[in-house]
């Protein structure tokens, strides 16, 4: 059983177009997050949500749009996809230790190319 | 803003050997981890270590972190061909709600 899975694995698609990434954790977590890792493998954080909520976004231009439908799921919607946007996009999950997040569940990773 | 940097930025060793990999932060933090990743794949934690910890081990890896220096190492004893793979330290803020990446040590472990 994979705990948290995120669809498509890989995406190439044309400058100008939109395009959507889904993930779904199954570990009863309440926290989620999408990261993207550059081609040099530097993880930056995009966005984060608690219980559907909002709790972090990073300095993400607002042609990325997250979506939780419940604390299940995170979807990733971009639209107007730049040549710069091509990375790999990973989504986590995690629970809490002693109030604070405790270790990150990723996601296999989409690599999205644009071309 | 970046908060861990590993050091070094890549390492090659021959199996059997340790390694160790360093990492530096910032500001105040509330946990730091590491984890792993294998070409084309996700991460995969490792180990957590909490502010007030010093040490922590989990069977050949061994984590230290020192708060005074802003630092962490973590050491794999008597490595393996199979722990060829890019390792991060990540770390928690005390708000709770940020894990932040540092660009990872690519190691190779050569049979």
């Amino acid at each position: 059983d994979t705990a948290v899975s995120q669809t498509p694995k890989y995406l190439v698609t044309q400058m100008g177009n939109d395009k959507s990434i889904k993930c779904e954790q199954n570990l009863g977590h309440d926290t989620m997050y999408w990261y993207k890792q550059d081609s040099k493998k530097f993880l930056k954080i995009m966005f984060s949500y608690n219980n559907k909520e909002l709790i972090i976004n990073e300095t993400v231009p607002n042609r990325f749009s997250p979506k939780s439908p419940d604390k299940a799921h995170l979807n990733l919607h971009i639209n107007s996809l730049e040549l710069g946007d091509s990375a790999v996009y990973f989504c986590a999950s995690s629970g809490t230790e002693r109030g604070f997040p405790g270790e990150l569940f990723f996601g296999e990773g989409s690599r999205l190319t644009v071309l | 803003s970046q908060q861990g940097e590993e050091d070094p930025q890549a390492l090659s060793i021959q199996e059997g050997e340790n390694a160790t990999m360093n990492c530096s932060y910032k500001t105040s933090i509330n946990n730091l981890q590491w984890y792993r990743q294998n070409s084309g794949r996700g991460l995969v934690h490792l180990i957590l270590i909490r502010s007030n910890e010093r040490e922590k081990h989990s069977g050949r890896l061994r984590v230290t972190l020192d708060t005074s220096k802003k630092s962490s190492s973590l050491l794999i004893t008597a490595s393996r061909a199979a722990d060829t793979a890019s390792y991060f330290c990540a770390t928690g803020d005390n708000y709770g709600q940020n894990f932040v990446f540092g660009p990872g040590t690519r190691l190779s472990v050569l049979p």
